[in-house]
């Protein structure tokens, strides 16, 4: 059975580049959230997809933005990267309205 | 605005002792809280969670003890193990389902 698997697992970027990253949730899962980890900090919630749609948000720019497919992948993506932006992006997956969540192990991204 | 703290940065315990783990939260909407425990380069494991109708809840070693007047929950490990050493979140949310605060972290240590 597997788990939340997530890819690139790390990837290097440079101010203002665009950066997309992926998430596939545990078999049977519906609903995946994204969340941002900076250096020595707790994850931070950036959105939450069900149904192909954004169903909560955290207090994050439009810079990030989200899709959902069909098959409850997920991808995150970042534009007009900035420094501040790197961090370790978890994706977690559940069942709607199901705890709890289970995390994927994340993509470490830098920003140069 | 931190909604979930853990005061604790880092906990060294001796083997086969009690570990502590501490968390405060300040939002009195919240009514569900979990524990996660994380290793270096993993993703973090869901380990024990707590509903705010009850006090407390026990899963073999772990226990999570939840005050709602003090808004402060704890979780127990006894006893301790080496393999116990990781760095412990504990995050909360307002409903099941709902986007989850993370506390900054508390890396246990256990000496063998």
């Amino acid at each position: 059975d597997a788990g939340v698997t997530q890819s690139p697992t790390h990837l290097i970027k440079t101010r203002g580049q665009q950066v997309t990253l992926r998430c596939s949730p545990k078999s049977g899962h519906d609903t995946v959230s994204w969340y941002q980890q900076a250096l020595g900090q707790g994850p931070q919630f950036i959105f939450q997809y069900y149904e192909e749609e954004e169903r909560q948000r955290g207090n994050f720019p439009d810079r990030f933005s989200g899709h959902q497919f069909p098959n409850y992948s997920s991808e995150l993506n970042v534009n007009a990267l900035l420094l501040g932006d790197s961090a370790l992006y978890l994706c977690a997956s559940s069942l709607v309205g199901g705890q709890p969540q289970h995390f994927g192990d994340g993509t470490r991204l830098s920003i140069l | 605005d931190q909604q979930v703290k853990q005061n604790s940065p880092s906990l060294s315990v001796q083997e086969g002792r009690i570990s502590i783990l501490n968390c405060d939260y300040t939002n009195s909407m919240f009514d569900y809280f979990l524990w996660y425990k994380k290793y270096p380069a993993e993703g973090p494991t869901f380990l024990i969670s707590i509903s705010s109708i009850k006090d407390k809840n026990e899963d073999g070693r772990f226990t999570v003890f939840l005050n709602k007047s003090a808004k402060h929950l704890s979780l127990h490990i006894v006893p301790s193990q080496p393999g116990d050493s990781a760095v412990y979140f504990c995050a909360a949310s307002a409903m099941a389902g709902n986007q989850f605060y993370f506390g900054t972290g508390t890396s246990l240590t256990v000496i063998p």
